[in-house]
């Protein structure tokens, strides 16, 4: 168990369609980060939160947004969802993000796995 | 910008037989380097991780790497395999600050009894 919990594990949703998932970070952990892993794409970065600020942005479309809150749990807001959306997607979190780059390692969740239908 | 190639998608290998999976990165700054394993239907755990010193690194089953910054690789073996490392495995790396971290496309180790 690592200690980050994302809900729900599994999403079965139609086209169109909005979802939001809820990643829980380890305890102490101010980093969030979210990955989307599909077949053809492999593991994708989408974004990452510190302390509820956005620090970096990957492949993460218009259509997707996210946020990290004061708790430091994190959503991810996925709309307009279509079928090339269906993927598991991670949450991670890690211990910081300083400037002396001491932030090591992410620990990742089970993840959730999106079906749009 | 930094980059991870992992050039086998797929390796089979049989039990007790030993095992290297391939890892390549590109960076312009110094880099902390992961391997990752993600089992059937879980997510990813870390293996084993370089940040400084000793070029080794060891993982508590048996695993290693060499992190070889003149040929920038950090390459995973594995002397003798079992049917439980049958999994897939994914290189990453990050540059120091703020950088995000930046995963390989993957390798799933097969391993055949």
């Amino acid at each position: 168990d690592s200690g980050v919990t994302q809900t729900p594990k599994h999403l079965i949703t139609a086209t169109g369609q909005r979802v939001t998932l809820r990643c829980s970070p380890r305890s102490g952990d101010l980093s969030v980060y979210w990955y989307q892993q599909s077949l053809d794409q492999g593991l994708q970065f989408l974004i990452q939160y510190y302390n509820g600020e956005e620090r970096a942005k990957g492949n993460i479309l218009e259509r997707f947004s996210a946020q990290q809150f004061p708790d430091l749990h994190s959503e991810l807001n996925l709309s307009s969802l279509e079928l090339g959306d269906s993927a598991l997607y991670f949450c991670a979190s890690s211990v910081a993000n300083d400037p002396g780059g001491r932030d090591t390692e992410a620990f990742f969740g089970q993840g959730t796995r999106l079906t749009v239908v | 910008a930094q980059s991870v190639t992992q050039l086998d998608s797929q390796v089979p290998v049989f039990e007790e037989a030993p095992v290297e999976l391939r890892c390549n990165y590109s960076s312009s700054v110094s880099v902390y380097l992961f391997w990752y394993v993600q089992y059937p239907n879980q997510g990813l755990q870390l293996l084993l991780k370089y940040l400084s010193g000793s070029t080794l690194v060891e993982s508590i089953n048996g695993f290693e790497a060499e992190f070889n910054k003149s040929q920038t690789s950090f390459h995973l073996r594995k002397p003798s395999v079992h049917i439980s490392d049958t999994a897939e495995y994914f290189c990453a790396v990050r540059s120091g600050g703020y950088q995000k971290v930046t995963f390989g496309t993957g390798t799933k180790l097969q391993v055949i009894p």
